[in-house]
């Protein structure tokens, strides 16, 4: 069966370090996603990509980077992680740009210490 | 930009009973989609119901259905003979039909916690 999955599900980063977050669609979908959950805030979109070398910034995109070198990975950077990034972070991918189910991974929670 | 409000942070109701959450919205768009996603314990995101803006007929899935009120910006979800898996945070969110200029992705209301009372 076609799945998302991320990896890590946990990590804990001391502040200052570079992180990358995997996430991996067998979908085959072009738009691939990355939100962010906070209590208090639901999720917000960070960076999200519709094809090989597309990526485009969110809602919350500062101190973070993804790149797109084939359809099925979208890995996500925090270039030097900050306490305020402790978070939980979904991926998600879709199949179109219109209103079709959008499919999440699993999550993968971060602490940054 | 658009946003999404759920105004009931947590709900409470008694198996085999009946349950409203609340979603408005606001969007100078006139098509879009609406979805309500549900996150039991598990973390994961699980698609419940999905709207068309154009559409006028409430979406509907087993015992989950919608009240959609175009005019008002209202989506609420309507949750019958409540069982105990029905548990989680549900989540309403909107998706412009327009990408581009940063209206793409889902936009997510806060949430809201659903408890079941056996």
């Amino acid at each position: 069966d076609a799945e998302i999955t991320q990896s890590p599900r946990h990590k804990i980063t001391e502040t200052g370090r570079q992180v990358t977050l995997a996430c991996h669609q067998t979908w085959n979908h072009n738009n691939m996603f990355w939100y962010r959950q906070d209590l208090g805030h639901g999720l917000r979109l960070i960076h999200y990509s519709y094809g090989v070398h597309d990526t485009n910034k969110g809602e919350v995109s500062d101190g973070y980077s993804v790149s797109r070198s084939n359809t099925e990975d979208l890995p996500l950077t925090l270039e030097s992680a900050a306490s305020s990034q402790t978070s939980v972070y979904f991926c998600a991918s879709n199949r179109d740009r219109m209103g079709t189910e959008a499919f999440f991974g699993q999550g993968t929670r971060l602490t940054v210490v | 930009a658009q946003t999404v409000t759920q105004s009931q942070p947590e709900m409470s109701v008694q198996e085999a009973e009946t349950v409203t959450l609340s979603c408005t919205y606001d969007t100078s768009e006139s098509d879009y989609y609406l979805f309500w996603y549900k996150q039991p314990p598990s973390r994961q995101m699980i698609l419940v119901i999905r709207q068309e803006a154009y559409k006028q007929q409430n979406a509907t899935e087993n015992r989950f259905s919608v009240n959609f009120q175009k005019a008002a910006k209202s989506f609420s979800l309507k949750i019958s003979d409540s069982q105990l898996g029905d548990a989680a945070m549900y989540f309403c969110a909107y998706r412009s039909r327009y990408s581009g200029g940063g209206a793409d992705g889902l936009t997510f209301g806060k949430g809201t916690h659903l408890i079941i009372q056996p």
